[in-house]
């Protein structure tokens, strides 16, 4: 199946500081890509849509100044926590899609674990 | 109200039983439904797509009921492996947005 690599799988961070995250497609082109976020024994909860050369759309309570999404090409998105804190810690997640035409079916990165001291 | 809803469980069943979990959605709009297994502190990965004519792969059997909003997946003979947490999961119409339950624990144990 179509492979999505995210970068770091783990990071640790002072509080105030900015964090990056990448989401790459190795073997296909993504035309979406997506971000979540986890809690601890929660759901997956969606924060933004990326679409590759526009803006992201940024789910209702989404702080789009916190969090900075970047699709520069079709195979690379980045997530920026911006001045992250503690209540920022979470397990993100992103996704690349074909689209709508391919079942609506996500590949899923192996995620970001981010603890902000 | 949740749009997509499980019970949280956790399922504790011994190897080789069948075990069933439920899932409800209250968008109408809904049109693609998926189980994902998660295992802990991964990534969801798609166990199978769900269809209104029921489908099979393997030991796991997925049914959609669109009238009663209702999904379900059966597993059949589990075993140790299939220790996981099952995801619910519906697609929008006209997005490829996904939204994901909270997801059913089951625990296999010997």
């Amino acid at each position: 199946g179509a492979v999505v690599s995210q970068h770091p799988s783990w990071v640790i961070c002072k509080s105030g500081t900015s964090v990056k995250i990448e989401c790459r497609s190795l073997d296909f082109q993504a035309t979406t890509m997506f971000w979540y976020r986890q809690f601890p024994k929660k759901s997956l909860m969606l924060m933004a849509t990326s679409n590759e050369g526009s803006k992201a759309t940024y789910e209702q309570g989404v702080e789009k100044d916190k969090f900075l999404i970047n699709h520069a090409s079709l195979t690379l998105s980045t997530l920026t926590v911006t001045s992250a804190h503690p209540e920022d810690s979470s397990f993100y997640i992103c996704s690349a899609s074909l689209g709508v035409l391919v079942k609506n079916i996500q590949y899923f990165g192996a995620g970001t674990r981010l603890s902000v001291l | 109200r949740k749009e997509v809803e499980q019970d949280p469980g956790p399922f504790n069943v011994p190897e080789g039983a069948t075990v069933a979990f439920n899932c409800t959605y209250s968008n109408s709009a809904s049109q693609s439904f998926f189980w994902y297994r998660q295992d802990c502190r991964k990534e969801p990965k798609l166990l199978m797509s769900v269809y209104s004519s029921g489908n099979e792969d393997g030991r796991f059997t997925a049914q959609l009921n669109r009238a009663s909003q209702y999904i379900s997946l059966l597993i059949r003979d589990s075993k140790l492996s299939d220790s996981a947490t099952y995801l619910c999961v519906v697609n929008i119409r006209n997005t490829d947005k996904l939204i994901f339950g909270t997801g059913t624990r089951l625990q296999v144990f010997p």
